[in-house]
């Protein structure tokens, strides 16, 4: 089983819907929760780090489950700059490696 | 304020050869991490370096090495390159070292023939 697991999509949704994404991860102890946008042929850029209780930033809402252990991102009112690969990241096990899943792409359309 | 910096932006090279990759991070960050991005996959982990220590390393082979300089920019070496190594490699910097928000560089992306 992968340490960090995300449907690869894509995710064909209009403009305007509301979208969401999970990401599981198979390390109970992970501690650090983050969300990367990625557009083509760009490097990662940090879209929000997820804490315990659940974090909002505009559209962008990231929860997590440390029960069932996952993660999610849900997108109010989709934008076309919304398209891109979202990347789901977690540190699984003490120490500092970040692991990246293999994201989901996102494609909103007019 | 200017972000995270890598050089060159591309490169080719040969089997058997060997490469370097130069990364500044982000003015007052100390921690430079790397990355290595396979077309279609998510970023993996291949060193963090810390105030010039390492701090973290993924399962890459020993002919992947890094080091951090006094003003905290980095290098990586790969040697004896083969063609599985051609990716586009990724410089992240964070403040410090550790699972914290990292800021990534536009990458340089390297092709082995």
């Amino acid at each position: 089983r992968k340490e960090v697991e995300q449907d690869p999509g894509p995710f064909n949704v209009p403009e305007g819907a509301t979208v969401a994404f999970n990401c599981t991860y198979s390390n109970s102890a992970s501690q650090s929760f983050f969300w990367y946008r990625q557009d083509c042929r760009k490097e990662p850029k940090l879209l929000m780090s997820v804490y315990s209780s659940g974090n909002e930033d505009g559209r962008f809402t990231a929860q997590l489950n440390r029960a069932s252990q996952y993660i999610s991102l849900l997108i109010r009112d989709s934008k076309l700059s919304d398209s891109a690969t979202y990347l789901c990241v977690v540190n699984p096990r003490a120490g500092n490696m970040l692991t990246f899943g293999g994201g989901t792409r996102l494609m909103v359309k007019p | 304020d200017a972000g995270v910096t890598q050089s060159p932006t591309h490169l080719i090279k040969t089997r058997g050869q060997h490469v370097t990759l130069r990364c500044s991070p982000i003015s007052g960050h100390k921690s430079v991490s790397w990355y290595q991005q396979v077309l279609g996959q998510g970023p993996q982990f291949i060193f963090q370096y810390y105030e010039k220590e390492e701090r973290g390393r993924g399962n890459f082979p020993d002919r992947f090495s890094a080091r951090q300089f006094p003003n905290y920019s980095s290098e990586l070496n790969v040697n004896a390159l083969l063609l599985g190594d051609s990716a586009l490699y990724l410089c992240a910097s964070s403040l410090q070292g550790g699972p914290y928000e990292q800021y990534f560089g536009p990458g340089t992306r390297l092709t082995v023939t």
